[in-house]
């Protein structure tokens, strides 16, 4: 079983269109990181979300912590093709030993 | 600053062979960590190194190690390969004081056959 559960698994939308990717944990969430891969590359750092309701943004990317629900989504507003890749969400989950990471969710935007 | 370097990037062994990938962090952090991304296991924490001491581990076998050394540079090696560890191998820095944002390298892709 997956300690941090990503949905959709996939997304295809057209381009100018908004979407939310959604992160569950199943233990309580000490912090939580977003991150974008393109295919066989290394990950780029998006956001990182340390208490209850905190909201972060940068350029059209915003991302919020919903500690009592366990759960993050990242929201994208009027997409571009230049937001195309993985997106992965991770979480120390303080069992004390290591850094887990979600199922990941790709996103395709078709121009 | 320079970023996470990992060397090298593409690496093609076979079965029973052993291997070694080394990652060079940002200046100034002293935490690695190493992931191996998979298609059907996604990305998996192996371990990591915090001055030149393995701090927390993951649920790999013993096949699998690694080591840091007085400048923060890491190695990780595994020993007699099998098919299942072709993948996407990541390492990450950071300063390592808990609680903090994990800096990647762009990864080496082993392929074993």
């Amino acid at each position: 079983s997956q300690e941090l559960e990503q949905s959709p698994q996939s997304l295809i939308v057209q381009e100018g269109k908004n979407l939310t990717i959604n992160c569950t944990s199943s233990k309580t969430l000490y912090g939580l990181y977003w991150y974008k891969q393109k295919y066989g590359e290394g990950l780029i750092f998006l956001m990182m979300l340390q208490k209850g309701g905190e909201e972060k943004s940068h350029e059209k990317i915003t991302a919020k912590l919903d500690e009592k629900k366990q759960q993050s989504s990242l929201h994208i507003t009027a997409s571009q093709p230049s937001h195309a890749g993985i997106y992965l969400c991770g979480a120390d989950l303080n069992t004390g030993n290591q850094f887990y990471f979600g199922t990941g969710t790709s996103l395709t935007v078709i121009p | 600053k320079a970023g996470v370097t990992q060397t090298p990037r593409y690496l093609i062994k076979t079965r029973g062979q052993q291997v070694t990938l080394s990652c060079s962090p940002i200046s100034g952090h002293r935490s690695v960590s190493w992931y191996q991304q998979t298609p059907g296991q996604g990305l998996q924490f192996l371990f990591e190194y915090f001055s030149e001491t393995q701090r927390n581990k993951g649920n790999f076998p013993g096949r699998f190690s690694g080591r840091q050394f007085s400048n923060s540079r890491s190695e990780m090696n595994v020993s007699t390969l099998e098919l299942g560890d072709s993948a996407l191998y990541l390492c990450a820095s950071s300063l390592g004081r808990g609680q903090e944002t994990q800096y990647f390298g762009p990864g080496t892709r082993l392929l074993v056959l």
